[in-house]
């Protein structure tokens, strides 16, 4: 089975600032990894994913994170922030089985960005 | 284009009346579905999952139960709602292998 640890459940910082979103898993098979978003009262958006390959990946709103392999981490990082990335930030992890995939979902990081 | 229709977005219950939540899927064929819920400082529950008509895997115990009448339609149901079912409820739908959700705007559930 899946598991995945957000460190942090919120994350305060200044706009323009650099923030840095932590996320830990645990699997014993291979894994596909996203960050999904949500702002209030919506449901979730795909920010980013990896899946294979370069383990570097982007959103195309300046997020990026990257793959970790030895120390089962995908962190999500942005240079500099804007009042409109305000949200709750979800990373999950899937391993596919039989016909199904299971997304198993941290608790979420809130990161409010203040002017 | 794929869209995901959830219904009612709000709803109000008292405590032992029954629940019907809706969730359509449009653009795709023979697509995973699944309920999660949502409540504060848990994150995402995974409550049901589908990969077919008919075919229902629930993960956790509890007052509630899903169905696939068709393809692209999961219901979520209970018979007599408690108080610990007030939540956010959201469907998501998926390709096979693909591992990447898309999620309908969900539906929140107050009970009283």
């Amino acid at each position: 089975a899946q598991s995945v640890t957000q460190l942090d459940s919120q994350v305060p910082v200044f706009e323009e600032a650099p923030v840095e979103l932590r996320c830990n898993y645990s699997s014993s098979v291979s894994v596909y990894l996203f960050w999904y978003v949500q702002y209030p009262n919506q449901g979730l958006q795909l920010l980013l994913k990896y899946l294979s390959g370069s383990t570097l990946v982007e959103s195309i709103n300046g997020f990026e994170a990257e793959f970790n392999k030895s120390q089962t981490s995908f962190h999500l990082r942005k240079p500099s922030v804007h009042i409109s990335d305000t949200a709750e930030y979800f990373c999950a992890v899937s391993a596919t089985q039989g016909g199904s995939e299971k997304l198993v979902f941290g608790k979420g990081t809130k990161l409010t960005v203040n002017p | 284009s794929q869209t995901i229709h959830q219904w009612p977005a709000t709803l109000v219950q008292p405590v032992g009346s029954p629940l019907s939540l809706e969730c359509t899927v449009e653009g795709t064929s023979n697509p995973n579905l699944y309920w999660y819920r949502q409540a504060a400082g848990r994150g995402l529950q995974l409550l049901f999952y589908s990969v077919g008509i008919g075919q229902i895997s629930s993960e956790v115990p509890q007052n509630l139960s899903a169905s696939r009448p068709q393809d692209r339609q999961f219901i979520l149901s209970s018979k007599k709602l408690l108080l610990s079912d007030s939540g956010f409820y959201l469907c998501a739908w998926s390709q096979k292998w693909s591992g990447e959700l898309f999620f309908g705007e969900g539906s929140r559930l107050t009970v009283l």
